[in-house]
């Protein structure tokens, strides 16, 4: 089992610029949730999808703020138009219904200058 | 709206000596995460506990839960610089749904 995969791991990017982190969750795995860390404010959530219908949306802070998840097996954050304090960690976790382990990604590292 | 809160955030102390980190939440809930989170790494799940009375161990750390009171610990037996890391406790809301502490930041000194 290869895990919860991210990408990409480092992104560096302008203001303004588009960004699109990925995630393919475990096989199996019907729910899906998008994480971001900040020093300031923590872990949050963004995001979460059950089988692959977005359930809970609340925490995605602004309108420039979309995710998706086209298939069981993929799914996208985007920042359209990024900006400097959307600079965080962002984590993709994902867990299977009745189990009681939500596993994580290693994250997708967001500079944006 | 579903608080957890960890007490305290920063720690620091010296190998072979116990102590504790509290885990408060807000609204009743059936299940609380315990996770560790190195520098720059992701978070790796260690404890789940589902019921009132709970304990888990693993090695020196041991974590329990009191749902009556809210509340849950995490337990460091002499302590070793290798358990330096953040470690976060997080509630289930609803479903699936993890609602995370602030963190404690863990630093074992020689």
């Amino acid at each position: 089992d290869a895990g919860v995969i991210q990408s990409p791991r480092h992104e560096v990017t302008e203001m303004g610029q588009e960004v699109t982190l990925r995630c393919k969750p475990i096989s199996g795995h019907d729910y899906l949730f998008w994480y971001r860390q900040t020093m300031m404010r923590g872990l949050e959530l963004l995001i979460y999808f059950n089988n692959n219908v977005p359930i809970d949306d609340s925490g995605m802070p602004e309108d420039r703020f979309s995710a998706k998840m086209p298939n069981a097996s993929f799914s996208t954050l985007k920042i359209q138009p990024s900006e400097p304090r959307d600079s965080a960690v962002y984590f993709c976790a994902s867990s299977r219904s009745g189990a009681n382990v939500l596993t994580f990604g290693a994250g997708s590292r967001l500079t944006v200058l | 709206e579903l608080k957890v809160e960890q007490n305290p955030l920063f720690l620091s102390m010296q190998e072979g000596k116990n102590y504790t980190i509290y885990c408060n939440y807000s609204t009743t809930s059936d299940r609380l995460y315990w996770y560790r989170q190195d520098p720059g790494k992701s978070l790796e799940s260690l404890f789940v506990l589902l019921s009132n009375g709970a304990v888990k161990q693993e090695g020196r750390l041991m974590a329990s839960l009191d749902t009556k009171a809210r509340l849950s610990t995490l337990h460091i037996t002499a302590a070793v610089h290798d358990l330096s890391a953040t470690y976060f406790c997080a509630v289930v809301q609803g479903a699936q749904k993890l609602v995370f502490g602030q963190g404690t930041r863990l630093t074992i000194n020689p």
